[in-house]
């Protein structure tokens, strides 16, 4: 089966652009997380949907990110404008959730930097 | 704060020698979970241990989890050179999805 599926790989922009992230979770699972991971901070909830509804955005760390789930088998994460800062690698992960916690499937990320 | 911290913040041991790794943890849990992450890779789960069982197994790995401590260990059995890689604790705490990571270790295996 395929895992979760991240795209790009990789992206290096400038800042001040647009920066859309994309992720496709496993077929059947209905909960969706975004995280970043940086050496200082190390990995941070930035949003969960649940059923494609956003539960929790917390971790959004300010206006310029925002996350869409249109439906279960695609989400995004823009980020404008982008900035330095921002410079991290983006994961996304999935679960089958019956409420309790259950294991988290991760893509191989998104690998940004931000010049 | 929810995040369970991880002991110690590195390991390196020589190949077929046993590694312990160590999370503990503040809140209340209703699971205890364990991930590994290869270099320039996501992050995979390895085992998941509920806040009524002591002890789990699953092949080479054997986690322990004490609520009365607030700790949990991971040991790995005869380590291997591709054991190398960080490791995380996360933290169930509620009826929600969400599960708080630690900061990882990172485990140097030898050959």
């Amino acid at each position: 089966d395929a895992g979760v599926i991240q795209s790009p790989r990789h992206e290096v922009t400038e800042m001040g652009q647009e920066v859309t992230l994309r992720c496709k979770p496993i077929s059947g699972h209905n909960s969706l997380f975004w995280y970043r991971q940086t050496m200082m901070r190390g990995l941070e909830l930035l949003i969960y949907f649940n059923n494609n509804v956003p539960i929790d955005d917390s971790g959004m760390p300010e206006d310029r990110f925002s996350a869409k789930m249109p439906n279960a088998s695609f989400s995004t994460l823009k980020i404008q404008p982008s900035e330095p800062r921002d410079s991290a690698v983006y994961f996304c992960a999935s679960s089958y959730t019956g409420g309790n916690n259950q294991p988290q499937h991760f893509g191989d990320g998104t690998r940004l930097s931000i010049l | 704060s929810q995040q369970g911290e991880e002991d110690p913040q590195a390991l390196s041991i020589q190949e077929g020698e046993n590694a312990t790794m160590n999370c503990s943890y503040k809140t209340s849990i209703n699971n205890l979970q364990w991930y590994r992450q290869n270099s320039g890779r996501g992050l995979v789960h390895l085992i998941l241990i509920r806040s009524n069982e002591r002890e789990k197994h699953s092949g080479r790995l054997r986690v322990t989890l004490d609520t009365s401590k607030k700790s949990s260990s991971l040991l790995i059995t005869a380590s291997r050179a591709a054991d190398t890689a960080s490791y995380f604790c996360a933290l169930g705490t509620g009826a929600n999805s969400k599960l708080t990571f630690g900061k990882g270790i990172t485990l140097s295996v030898r050959p």
